[in-house]
């Protein structure tokens, strides 16, 4: 089973700011199937970004997703105020099971 | 567009079984295009993958749940349905349903279950 870690835990931004989020996959994920979502509360994930950088129907540009193997990379280059939520990575590699990363909250500093 | 919706009890008493079924709206289960999944969250916690089914049938389990679960589907309704044995306070989460096509692109709304007597 591959193990996600997500860094950091809390991150404590202003709006205008760049936000960079990390998570550090326990063994290469194949093809880059790595997953970005953000949640909030009361809500349902939403999907952001798949295959490590591709953006989702409707996701603003100001999403993006870089990374391969063991690390991948969530920013957000310009943090709007609806921007502040919970953001999981997901891997989805040939062999199940599915695993998430344990989260990084996002805040408004 | 499709929409997802769980339904079933929202308090489940410890060692009884969970039941929790998925309508698809807006598109066909049978597609034969998507994985239909399983996820659930602790209260305050992060998301666990339970398992998903493919329209034929076939399913994956997560291992750590894999002795207690069971995901069917049912192609004429457009629904697929979870049931995990002998719960425990430690199964108590919101459980939601979401179409996988590799990543999970479509998600319900979410269905909390207590577990307590």
């Amino acid at each position: 089973e591959i193990v996600l870690t997500q860094s950091p835990g809390t991150l404590s931004l202003s709006p205008g700011e760049r936000a960079t989020l990390s998570c550090r996959a326990s063994q290469s994920v194949s093809s880059s199937y790595l997953a970005w979502y953000q949640q909030k509360p009361g809500q349902a994930p939403r999907l952001l970004i798949y295959g490590a950088s591709s953006r989702a129907t409707g996701i603003p540009d100001r999403f993006s997703g870089s990374g391969s193997g063991t690390d991948f990379t969530l920013t957000i280059s310009r943090l709007e105020p609806e921007d502040f939520a919970v953001y999981y990575c997901q891997q989805y590699g040939s062999s199940p099971p599915r695993t998430f990363g344990q989260g990084t909250r996002l805040e408004i500093k | 567009q499709v929409q997802l919706q769980e339904s079933g009890p929202g308090l489940v008493k410890p060692s009884q079984t969970l039941s929790l079924t998925c309508t698809v709206s807006g598109g066909s289960i049978s597609s034969g295009d998507y994985y239909w999944s399983w996820i659930r969250q602790p209260p305050g916690k992060g998301l666990e993958w339970i398992g998903y089914i493919y329209y034929s049938g076939s399913t994956y389990y997560n291992p750590s749940l894999k002795s207690r679960v069971t995901i069917s589907v049912d192609t004429s309704k457009n629904q697929f349905s979870l049931k995990l044995s002998s719960v425990t306070a430690a199964d108590t989460a919101v459980y939601y349903c979401a179409r996988e096509v590799g990543a999970l692109d479509y998600w319900g709304q979410g269905t909390l279950v207590t577990v307590s007597s």
